[in-house]
């Protein structure tokens, strides 16, 4: 089956640092991903959607400035959290979809983040 | 707008029970899919089923089975002689509108299968 990589698996920074999550597909062409986020014990919840080439689009209470979504090829979509502080400590998880087919998306295995 | 209910914030059972997690969504949309994820302490989502709103046709695999209702918009999960391992975070999600706006998953429900 279709695998997508997330990277890294775990992050611990410092407040008011950058930090870059990768998700890549590995076997497909990924015209869609997805960025979740889930607090502890909570739900996901859809963060933002990108399309390669495009600009993502973003849910409503997510700041685009802060959380930067780049999907400039098929294979790989990144997500930046600029300026991190203690309160976007969170599980990151991007899934991604070949084209015609966003009824099926293959989840990355998640990015723990910890602001310090 | 979607939106997925799972009641059940936690179920505890012994091993060998069989255990029902229930989901209720709500959609405007005709077409639209629903899903079951397994979510182990790990994180990582464990895709377990993917069911398109005109196959009401209920579902075995093994021990899991699903019961689709669209007369009560629900999409109930079954296991059957649980096990420990089955023990894990439990989420219902929706897609539809087209797929563009992702999956709105459900709060989870934790399953606790105890020896």
């Amino acid at each position: 089956g279709a695998v997508v990589s997330q990277h890294p698996s775990w992050v611990i920074c410092k407040s008011g640092t950058s930090v870059k999550i990768e998700c890549r597909s590995l076997d497909f062409q990924a015209t869609t991903m997805f960025w979740y986020r889930q607090f502890p014990k909570q739900s996901l919840m859809l963060m933002a959607t990108s399309n390669e080439g495009s600009k993502a689009t973003y849910e409503q209470g997510v700041e685009k400035d802060k959380f930067l979504i780049n999907h400039a090829s098929l294979t790989l979509s990144t997500l930046t959290v600029t300026s991190a502080h203690p309160e976007d400590s969170s599980f990151y998880i991007c899934s991604a979809s070949y084209r015609g087919h966003v009824d099926i998306q293959y989840f990355g295995a998640g990015t723990r983040l910890s602001v310090l | 707008a979607q939106k997925v209910t799972q009641a059940q914030t936690e179920i505890s059972v012994v091993e060998k029970e069989d255990v029902t997690l229930d989901c209720v969504y709500e959609t405007r949309d005709t077409t639209y899919y629903l899903f079951w994820y397994k979510q182990p302490p790990s994180g990582e989502l464990v895709f377990l089923i993917r069911r398109n709103s005109f196959d009401e046709q209920n579902e075995i695999s093994g021990r899991y089975s699903w019961n689709f209702q669209k007369s009560t918009s629900s999409f109930n999960f079954t296991i059957t002689a649980s096990q420990v391992v089955d023990s894990a975070v439990y989420f219902c999600a929706l897609l539809s509108g087209g797929g563009a706006d992702g999956l709105t998953f459900g709060k989870g429900t934790h399953l606790i299968i105890q020896p």
